[in-house]
């Protein structure tokens, strides 16, 4: 079975500028969660969507948004980069919903903000 | 805020067994235990999670004290490719959401 995977892998964009993230889940899968990694603020917790819902989101401002599809695929968009957005973008999916279900990661999507 | 304590880094040769240590002390009765470990830029991968019992599959295993307040993840002999960042992580005990919150981790170094 395919893992999860993520496009672009390495994304260069300017201040200001918008980007949009894609991942696809393991198939079967209905939860996608995103996380940001930062060399400052580590693994942080983004938002949490299943079902075509978002069930859960972190302490990020509006310019970070998200969606999932039907076929549970998701996206996620940053309008206005900033300097600080630069950093690796991972997306997970899980069977469902819960504490005892695990989540499986993708490559991650570096981008860097210039 | 995580909810575990590990030590920032740790060494161990190449064969030998390799016993990473966290404390969560403030777990709750409904939480699990996950591992996690990146290798350098890459996505976290799944190790293996616990409740109370001790557990083991193909990578490791993993050993909750009966107070549940720590646990010590073993990679039985260590190999190169085990030098990574291991993450202990309780889950939400809520069981409404999926957010994993990550620390700082252990940077294990195999060393041949």
């Amino acid at each position: 079975k395919a893992g999860v995977t993520q496009t672009p892998r390495y994304l260069i964009k300017t201040r200001g500028q918008q980007v949009t993230l894609s991942c696809s889940p393991i198939s079967g899968h209905r939860s996608v969660s995103w996380y940001q990694q930062t060399p400052g603020q580590g693994l942080q917790f983004l938002f949490e969507y299943f079902s075509e819902t978002q069930r859960n989101k972190g302490n990020f401002p509006g310019r970070f948004s998200g969606r999932q599809f039907s076929n549970s695929r998701s996206e996620m968009n940053v309008s206005t980069l900033e300097l600080g957005d630069s950093a690796l973008y991972l997306c997970a999916s899980s069977l469902y919903r819960g504490q005892t279900d695990t989540q499986y990661f993708g490559p991650g999507t570096r981008l860097t903000v210039l | 805020d995580a909810k575990t304590t590990q030590p920032p880094s740790m060494d161990c040769a190449e064969g030998r067994a390799a016993n990473l240590p966290c404390n969560h002390s403030t777990i709750s009765g409904n939480e699990y235990v996950y591992w996690y470990r990146q290798i350098h830029s890459q996505g976290p991968q799944y190790i293996i999670h616990g409740l109370k019992n001790n557990e083991t599959n193909e990578m490791a295993s993993l050993i909750i004290t009966e107070d549940r307040k720590s646990s010590t993840l073993i990679l039985p002999h260590a190999t190169l490719r085990d030098t990574a960042v291991y993450y202990c992580i309780v889950r939400d005990g809520s069981g409404n959401t999926g957010k994993l919150i990550f620390g700082q981790g252990t940077t294990l170094q195999v060393k041949p």
